[in-house]
């Protein structure tokens, strides 16, 4: 297993249009956790899911965003109708619930909107 | 709610010298983790330690070392002999034990080391 992958590293899209980013954790995580951080900023918690239940929702995350995790295995984050303040890196972590070790990152998605 | 304190939003040192990274932290739960990342210019966060709020012992690995104070409530992160590959963001984060466990991030501290 080589880790934890996001896809894509960047996009740039245009205001208004929806955009989809992937994580695929590492294989024998249960947890997944997305973050967004923005420029100076430590990341903060957007949402997580304990194999293919998403157990909580931040603030943060507002209507227009949608995470899903089919099956326990990979998750996508859906943003619509962007807006120039969705721009940030949009971070995805694994980890073993109860496991002895931190989260795994992922080495992010960066959204730009234009 | 949990907060997390890093006061030093950037420092510069010149290799080989020791540089300490501070981070203070709040929190209501008896039971807690402590941890810190580092986040180098390619973006990607790094694991360092996690701590556990019962183990107040120091950890050293390498030239890495931290000293948790519960009395304080301060887990603070000493780099000796510090090194240009040391350059990077540094996050201490804190996560409740239990429920989500989700992390909740300082804003970091950029070290710069110079050659």
């Amino acid at each position: 297993d080589t880790g934890v992958s996001q896809d894509p590293r960047h996009k740039i899209t245009k205001r208004g249009q929806n955009v989809t980013f992937r994580c695929d954790p590492i294989s024998e995580h249960n947890r997944l956790y997305w973050y967004r951080q923005t420029l100076g900023q430590g990341p903060e918690f957007l949402t997580y899911f304990q194999n293919e239940a998403q157990l909580e929702k931040s603030r943060l995350l507002s209507d227009r965003f949608s995470a899903e995790r089919p099956k326990g295995s990979f998750s996508t984050l859906e943003i619509q109708r962007t807006e120039q303040g969705d721009s940030a890196m949009y971070l995805c972590a694994s980890s073993f619930f109860r496991g002895q070790e931190g989260y795994t990152f992922g080495s992010g998605t960066r959204l730009t909107v234009v | 709610a949990q907060k997390v304190t890093q006061a030093q939003t950037e420092i510069s040192v010149v290799e080989k010298e020791d540089v300490t990274l501070d981070c203070v932290y709040e929190t209501r739960d008896t039971t807690y983790y402590l941890f810190w990342y580092k986040q180098p210019p390619s973006g990607e966060l790094v694991f360092l330690i996690r701590r556990n709020s019962f183990d107040e012992q120091n950890e050293i690995s390498g030239r890495y070392s931290w000293n948790f104070q519960k009395s304080t409530s301060s887990f603070n992160f000493t780099i000796t002999a510090s090194q240009v590959v040391d350059s990077a963001v540094y996050f201490c984060a804190l996560s409740e034990a239990g429920g989500s466990e989700k992390l909740v991030f300082g804003k970091g501290t950029k070290l710069t080391v110079n050659p």
